[in-house]
């Protein structure tokens, strides 16, 4: 089964420093990856995706993602954090039911805090 | 485009009341998934839905929960003689599938917290 584990349950950064919020994956065949935001008392809010293609992903709100398949990882990095970007972070794995459609499998999620 | 809606966005309720919440997808969206959130841990699975068919549940799933999503729209969850380890925010997601394309990412309602007393 598909799983992906994020390691730091929380990562502080100072506002304007560059920021990463860690993932990896373990999947049988390609990969398909995913990170999604939360805010207090609030529903996930979609960033980005790696389906495949280039190893630098461009999302929402000047996030990025670094693929890199040898080490099984899919970090999530802003070159610049802002105190807005404090907040719940997750990735998720694609999965795939025996009916054949998808499921989506969730980390446990990383508290950011950008402090100003 | 209005966006996944839930009702209510809070439940604080008894133990032993049933408890219903509905779900309204992005309306051209045709899968429609199900999952509870615990505090400190992420969404977990329960159901899913495409168009009308209830085509998966997840083992969370206990025999006091039930769902539908009766005209391949809206969905409801219900939940009867809740317990208090009932208690978390439930939260519908919604996403376009088509044959041959899949653009992946999920668009999640705001959810709806319950409280069991």
């Amino acid at each position: 089964a598909q799983s992906v584990a994020q390691p730091e349950d929380q990562v502080n950064v100072a506002e304007g420093n560059p920021l990463t919020v860690k993932c990896t994956y373990s999947v049988s065949g390609n990969p398909y990856l995913f990170w999604y935001v939360q805010y207090p008392n609030r529903g996930l809010q979609f960033l980005l995706k790696y389906i495949t293609g280039d190893n630098l992903v461009k999302g929402s709100y000047g996030f990025e993602d670094e693929f890199n398949k040898s080490q099984t990882s899919f970090h999530l990095k802003k070159p610049s954090a802002l105190v807005s970007d404090s907040a719940l972070y997750f990735c998720a794995v694609r999965d795939i039911f025996s009916s054949g459609t998808y499921k989506y499998i969730f980390g446990t999620g990383t508290r950011l805090k950008v402090l100003a | 485009d209005t966006g996944v809606s839930q009702d209510p966005r809070h439940k604080i309720t008894k133990r032993g009341q049933n408890v219903t919440f509905r779900c309204d997808p992005i309306s051209e969206h045709n899968r429609l998934y199900w999952y509870r959130q615990t505090l400190g841990q992420g969404p977990e699975f329960l159901t899913y839905f495409q168009n009308e068919a209830q085509l998966e549940k997840s083992r969370l799933l206990s025999d006091r929960f039930s769902a539908e999503r009766p005209k391949g729209s809206f969905s409801t969850l219900e939940i009867q003689r809740t317990e208090q380890g009932d208690s978390a925010m439930y939260l519908c997601a919604s996403s376009l599938g088509q044959a041959g394309y899949n653009t992946g990412e999920l668009f999640f309602g705001e959810g709806s917290r319950l409280t069991v007393l």
